[in-house]
């Protein structure tokens, strides 16, 4: 079983509609992150979470740290909003402070449709 | 300052040449990551550097990969004998101290034919 678990795998929409994206894992965390990822690779950080709530523009970002879940919201979607999201934890280190690297998740791949 | 910039943006080379590939972060960063992505899998951590030590190393790292980080700035991906089984997206990432957010290069692609 995979760390860091994300739902739905594919994910598609009409324009305007609201979105969520779910991240779940399995092992302690520092830091929650969301990113998104472009074709041709290139990878943007969006949000990284410890506790509550982001929001950017039509973004949000929830965590719940008890059930070791995150959702990413998009409201209002629209085709630029086309890409993989990709949830990754930071690890907790075992004094408490954080290892750094990142585990990702496999990603879910949007498709917004005009 | 431009972000974390890798070189080359693609390469395509033949199994059992070696290739090499560079990552500047951005300068004030202290952590340098690097990960790998194959095609429909999100990036598997490879190695990471804390100014020019290299202070962990996955077990995807073979004995065929090297990295280096000389004075702390930029750092290089070596992978010597290349593979079929190598071809991916070598990523590249910063971070100030591993705790704040991080900072994504571009990526290199890998293809070995």
């Amino acid at each position: 079983k995979n760390e860091v678990e994300q739902s739905p795998q594919n994910l598609t929409a009409q324009e305007g509609e609201f979105i969520t994206i779910n991240c779940s894992y399995s092992v302690g965390i520092s830091a929650l992150h969301w990113l998104q990822q472009h074709p041709g690779g290139g990878i943007v950080s969006l949000f990284m979470l410890s506790s509550g709530k982001k929001k950017h523009g039509r973004l949000i970002a929830t965590i719940n740290i008890q059930e070791k879940h995150s959702s990413l919201h998009i409201t209002a979607s629209h085709p630029r909003d086309s890409a993989v999201y990709i949830c990754a934890v930071t690890l907790r280190g075992g004094d408490g402070g954080s290892q750094g690297n990142l585990i990702f998740g496999k990603g879910t791949k949007l498709s917004v449709k005009p | 300052d431009t972000g974390v910039s890798q070189n080359p943006r693609h390469k395509i080379t033949k199994r059992g040449q070696n290739v090499t590939f560079r990552c500047d972060p951005i300068s004030e960063h202290n952590r340098l990551y690097w990960y790998r992505q194959t095609l429909g899998q999100g990036p598997e951590f490879l190695t990471y550097f804390q100014n020019e030590a290299q202070l962990e190393k996955s077990r995807l790292l073979s004995d065929r990969f090297s990295a280096e980080r000389p004075k702390g700035s930029f750092s290089t991906l070596e992978i010597q004998r290349t593979e079929q089984g190598d071809s991916a997206m070598y990523l590249c990432a910063s971070s100030l101290d591993g705790t704040r957010g991080y900072t994504f290069g571009s990526g290199t692609r890998l293809t070995v034919v």
